[in-house]
């Protein structure tokens, strides 16, 4: 069963804009990540971020955790069109034994 | 490492075959987890191994599926008979501790096809 839900479902910006994309879960979690997918390939992973902490970097990426609200935000700073992609939150809610869950993600699109 | 592996990439099958997906992890990984990705459903969670031993397959559609890990090295998803409504990308994916702290790593997936 799907925990998260990501929103937008798609977004287009142009390069050097910043994206903001959104996460919401239903139950308690220990941590939450956030991976991305290129057209036809495997997930890759870009984040962790553990329910005790507010706020995480890495590089051109921020992503923010708000467990009162249950729900998280990813921000590409910077985009460049090598960041077209799809983009997906995972849970580790107790309904999955703690396996990952992932949303359906969000899609997008940085045109040059 | 070559990362996580699954064979083959795509497959095209009659409905009522029986399918074989493939998957060998990154080595020294104790976790191990079959996805399925569709475009209605996105990405669900068929089924995840820790140790070689099935944790939980709740997410597993029907007994028309089945999955095993003989060995630490290679696990196999079978879909018998298979139908058109199994048409879907599957992934396998491994971590090196539990999946609520530490990153997964997906294989390049398996696009299945019945017709």
């Amino acid at each position: 069963s799907q925990q998260g839900e990501e929103d937008p479902q798609a977004l287009s910006i142009q390069e050097g804009e910043n994206a903001t994309m959104n996460c919401s879960y239903k139950t308690s979690i220990n941590n939450l990540q956030w991976y991305r997918q290129n057209s036809g390939r495997g997930l890759v992973h870009l984040i962790l971020i553990r329910s005790n902490e507010r706020e995480k970097h890495s590089g051109r990426l921020r992503v923010t955790l708000d467990t009162s609200k249950k729900s998280s935000s990813l921000l590409i700073t910077a985009s460049r069109a090598a960041d077209t992609a799809s983009y997906f939150c995972a849970t580790d809610g107790s309904n999955s034994g703690y396996a990952l869950n992932f949303g359906k993600g969000t899609s997008l699109l940085v045109t040059p | 490492d070559a990362g996580v592996i699954q064979s083959p990439r795509h497959e095209v099958t009659e409905m009522g075959q029986e399918v074989t997906l493939r998957c060998k992890p990154i080595s020294g990984h104790d976790y191990l987890f079959w996805y399925r990705q569709t475009m209605m459903r996105g990405l669900e969670l068929l089924i995840y191994f820790n140790n070689n031993v099935p944790i939980d397959d709740s997410g597993m559609p029907e007994d028309r599926f089945s999955a095993k890990m003989p060995n630490a090295s290679f696990s196999t998803l079978k879909i018998q008979p298979s139908e058109p409504r199994d048409s879907a990308v599957y992934f396998c994916a491994s971590s090196l501790g539990h999946p609520a702290d530490t990153e997964a790593f997906f294989g390049q997936g398996t696009r299945l096809t019945v017709v």
